[in-house]
């Protein structure tokens, strides 16, 4: 256990429905990564936040993505208007954003779009 | 354009056998190089992390090294176990992005009793 926990662990969704997934990092954490992996590949950046600023967006991430971290504490990922093509592992990581800057990853949301 | 490429992209070997997953990377300016161990349906969990002027880190039965020159790495797995079945990930880290990692596709490792 990392420290990281990500909700729900599985999401089951019909396609055009919206899905929202939780993040919760370290606490002490200023960095929030969100990622999404694909079966057999390495995980793809999509979206960063320092504190509660969105810094850096990924072009992976259509405008039916969109992150939030409020408070700079927890962040939400919705997805609107599901596409089978989201099916995916999405992995939200935390770090003290210093160098090395080591990421801390969650256990995942395994969304399945039918 | 930044790359990094792992092989090789699975292999078996049998418990108590050692083994060595490569890393081949192109990301410039370099900043760190880290090795990821991810099983099956959870997140990755950091193995170790070099800077440019380390060449070889340990961890347990994992040793990592670095050459710096040729822009390859290795992990090394000493007295393989049954538990080390797993994908193994090389990520590389610019030094002018440190937000974002640059992911290998990893080396699925199946170790058999």
């Amino acid at each position: 256990d990392t420290g990281v926990s990500q909700d729900p662990r599985h999401k089951i969704t019909k396609r055009g429905q919206n899905v929202t997934f939780r993040c919760d990092p370290i606490s002490e954490h200023n960095r929030l990564y969100w990622y999404r992996q694909t079966l057999g590949q390495g995980p793809e950046f999509l979206t960063y936040f320092q504190n509660e600023a969105q810094l850096e967006k990924s072009r992976l991430l259509s405008d039916r993505f969109s992150a939030e971290r409020p408070k700079g504490s927890f962040s939400t990922l919705e997805i609107q208007r599901t596409e089978q093509g989201d099916s995916a592992m999405y992995l939200c990581a935390s770090s003290l954003g210093q160098p090395p800057n080591e990421q801390f990853f969650g256990p995942g949301t395994r969304l399945t779009v039918l | 354009k930044n790359q990094v490429e792992q092989s090789p992209q699975s292999l078996i070997i049998l418990e108590g056998k050692n083994c060595t997953l490569q890393c081949n990377y192109t990301v410039s300016p370099f900043s760190n190089l880290r090795w990821y161990k991810q099983d099956t349906g959870r997140g990755p969990v950091s193995l170790t992390i070099m800077t440019f002027s380390e060449n070889t880190k340990s961890n347990g039965r994992y040793t990592a090294t670095l050459d710096a020159d040729t822009k390859q790495s290795s992990l090394h797995i000493t007295a393989s176990q049954l538990s080390d079945s797993a994908s193994y990930i090389c990520v590389v880290s610019a030094r002018d992005s440190n937000y974002q990692l640059i992911w290998g596709a990893g080396t699925k490792l199946i170790i058999k009793p």
